[in-house]
């Protein structure tokens, strides 16, 4: 069974910029996290949708917003790039809210 | 609430050397315990997990055992490899929580 992809791997953007990243979970899986992880800060919860909605949120600025789409395929966007959102992307997928998750191998982002 | 704390690294082994990385929590309930590894470039892999008490989680070489008495979960391997070298997050995930709950990791560097 194929593991978690997202896309794409790398990124360089400029301030004030937005993007958007894309996270296929495993087959079946209908729980989608995602996470920002920086030296600094280590890992950190953004949010994690479950059947299209969004069922929590972390700490971050609404800049920070995503979805959920019907197969499960989730996205997350950063409105206004700042360049402290330089960052390894992280999504995670499990099969059912609050079950083992399993992790992509990231989009790292750099903001000029 | 919900608290992972690893030991700092680096830890700085040579090869075939024996490993402990140190992991304690708090937590309400009775949470399931994790262990990931994330090697360089990469995004976390799930190595090993328990889900209740005297559970010893396996894989690779690599164990931990659940011990509640002690709130700790440490991971431990008998013989370390130069390809183990990687950062390694110990996380709980209580039941009141679909988040799981993921300590700042350790670095674990192996020389030849």
């Amino acid at each position: 069974k194929a593991g978690v992809t997202q896309t794409p791997r790398y990124l360089i953007k400029t301030r004030g910029q937005q993007v958007t990243l894309s996270c296929s979970p495993i087959s079946g899986h209908r729980s989608v996290s995602w996470y920002q992880q920086t030296p600094g800060q280590g890992l950190q919860f953004l949010f994690e949708y479950f059947s299209e909605t969004q069922r929590n949120k972390g700490n971050f600025p609404g800049r920070f917003s995503g979805r959920q789409f019907s197969n499960s395929r989730s996205e997350m966007n950063v409105s206004t790039l700042e360049l402290g959102d330089s960052a390894l992307y992280l999504c995670a997928s499990s099969l059912m809210k609050g079950e083992t998750q399993y992790f992509g191998p990231g989009t790292r982002l750099l903001v000029l | 609430g919900d608290s992972v704390t690893q030991m700092e690294g680096p830890v700085t082994l040579s090869e075939e050397a024996f490993l402990t990385i140190n992991c304690t929590y708090t937590a309400t309930g009775y949470p399931s315990l994790f262990w990931y590894v994330q090697y360089p470039g990469e995004g976390l892999q799930l190595l090993l997990k328990a889900t209740k008490a005297d559970d010893k989680g396996s894989n690779k070489g690599f164990e931990a055992t659940y011990r509640k008495e002690t709130t700790s979960f440490h991971l431990e391997k008998g013989s370390v490899q130069v390809s183990d070298s990687a950062v390694y997050f110990c996380a709980l995930q209580s039941g009141g929580s679909y988040i799981p709950t993921f300590g700042r990791g350790t670095s674990l560097i192996v020389h030849p």
